[in-house]
């Protein structure tokens, strides 16, 4: 069965500093990676995905997020964290293999920027 | 495009009345998808159609809970009768094909409150 797991509730990170959420893995096969982000009161809006080829991926509003396959990993990243980027992020999961049209997502990621 | 489109925004309601929740997709998806959003439960897929037919439904919770997609541009997710328990926001999603990497594009949500 497909998983993705967000080992951290909330990550702190100081304006200007680097930010990683992480991001973990469980499908048969090759997966189809997501990462979506939600303000406040807002909707989930796509940021990147992974489909194959290079395993960094640029994304939207200057994250990326690195494909690890012997990890199993996907951790977002951005080298200069700015306030605006305090929400709630997502990590997503879909297998390649198989006919399963779901997509499973983590539990979520507070990113709380510190001015 | 306007993007998916929820309505109302916000619904509040007391315990045993009838809820509907209004969805407009992206024009041109394929795919829809109703979600429920909880502090306690995280996101959970609870139904998801393709071509207006129902594909799963088993993440419903309950009888009380039932979807219906009458053509390619409404859907509506109607509870009755509603419980405090139902308080949640839920979102409505679509996509031009499931699988694969194809990406959901998320509307702004229904925040419901049953009293």
């Amino acid at each position: 069965a497909q998983s993705v797991a967000q080992p951290e509730d909330q990550v702190n990170v100081a304006e200007g500093n680097p930010l990683t959420v992480k991001c973990t893995y469980s499908v048969s096969g090759n997966p189809y990676l997501f990462w979506y982000v939600q303000y406040p009161n807002r909707g989930l809006q796509f940021l990147l995905k992974y489909i194959t080829g290079d395993n960094l991926v640029k994304g939207s509003y200057g994250f990326e997020a690195e494909f690890n396959k012997s990890q199993t990993s996907f951790h977002l990243k951005k080298p200069s964290a700015l306030v605006s980027d305090s929400a709630l992020y997502f990590c997503a999961v879909r297998g390649v293999s198989g006919r399963d049209d779901k997509i499973i997502f983590g539990k979520g990621t507070r990113l709380h920027i510190l001015p | 495009d306007a993007g998916v489109i929820q309505s109302p925004r916000h619904e509040v309601t007391e315990m045993g009345q009838e809820v509907t929740l209004r969805c407009k997709p992206i024009s041109g998806h394929d795919y829809l998808f109703w979600y429920r959003q909880t502090m306690m439960r995280g996101l959970e897929l609870l139904i998801y159609f393709n071509n207006n037919v129902p594909i799963d439904d088993s993440g419903m919770p309950e009888d009380r809970f039932s979807a219906k997609m009458p053509n390619a541009s409404f859907s509506t997710l109607k509870i009755q009768p509603s419980e405090p328990r139902d308080s949640a926001v839920y979102f409505c999603a679509s996509s031009l094909l499931a699988g694969g990497p194809h990406t959901q594009y998320f509307g702004p949500g229904t925040r419901l409150t049953v009293l």
